[in-house]
């Protein structure tokens, strides 16, 4: 089982900050399946990006992606107020799909 | 545009079979180079993948419930389903059908509580 452990547990910005989420896996991710998720309160997961650094349709150009090996990162390079929820990562480069813990992206 | 809906009862009883099936409209399962899959988030807490199914019906588990699940799918209904024996109560959550590996599409989400 691939772990993957997301951090910080809880990041508090204000709107028009940038945003930098962690997520680090317990064993190499070598074809870089990895993908990140925002989930607001009483809603589905959406999608925001795939295989590291591809953006979802839809996605805006303020998310992006990046990362290799162990180590992956989601930014928001300038928060806009409907951007506050849980994210959360997912690696799918083995079999055994696992997800990060999620991180609270909270208004300061 | 291609949905998903997930149906099945909201209450199971603790040993009992926990059943869902996952209506596709908008697209064809049959037709798209898709996996199709389950996933599942306990309230307050995270997500957790279950299992996933082609359209051909290969399937891949999760290891950890591998002994108790079952997904099929049933390409002429445009449907495929999900089945969870011997529940208890740490199966209580949040059940979402989606498309994809990397989820893409979800469906709402149908919330089963496991209790007596």
């Amino acid at each position: 089982e691939i772990v993957l452990t997301q951090s910080p547990g809880i990041l508090s910005l204000s709107p028009g900050e940038r945003a930098t989420f962690s997520c680090r896996a317990s064993q190499s991710l070598s074809s870089s399946y990895l993908a990140w998720f925002q989930q607001k309160p009483g809603q589905a997961p959406r999608l925001l990006i795939y295989a590291t650094s591809s953006r979802a349709t839809g996605i805006p150009d303020r998310f992006s992606g990046s990362g290799s090996g162990t180590d992956f990162t989601l930014t928001i390079s300038r928060l806009e107020p409907e951007d506050f929820a849980v994210y959360y990562c997912q690696q799918y480069d083995s079999s055994w799909y696992t997800f990060g813990q999620g991180t609270k992206l909270e208004i300061k | 545009q291609l949905q998903l809906q997930e149906s099945g009862p909201g209450l199971v009883k603790p040993s009992e079979t926990l059943s869902l099936t996952c209506t596709v409209s908008g697209g064809s399962i049959d037709s798209s180079n898709y996996y199709w899959g389950w996933i599942r988030q306990p309230p307050g807490k995270g997500l957790e993948w279950i299992g996933s199914i082609f359209h051909n019906g290969n399937t891949n588990y999760n290891p950890s419930l591998k002994s108790r699940v079952t997904i099929s799918v049933d390409t002429s209904r445009n449907k495929f389903s999900l089945k969870l024996t011997s529940v208890t109560a740490a199966d209580t959550a949040v059940y979402y059908c989606a498309r994809k590996v990397a989820a893409d599409i979800w469906g709402q989400g149908a919330m089963v509580t496991v209790s007596s």
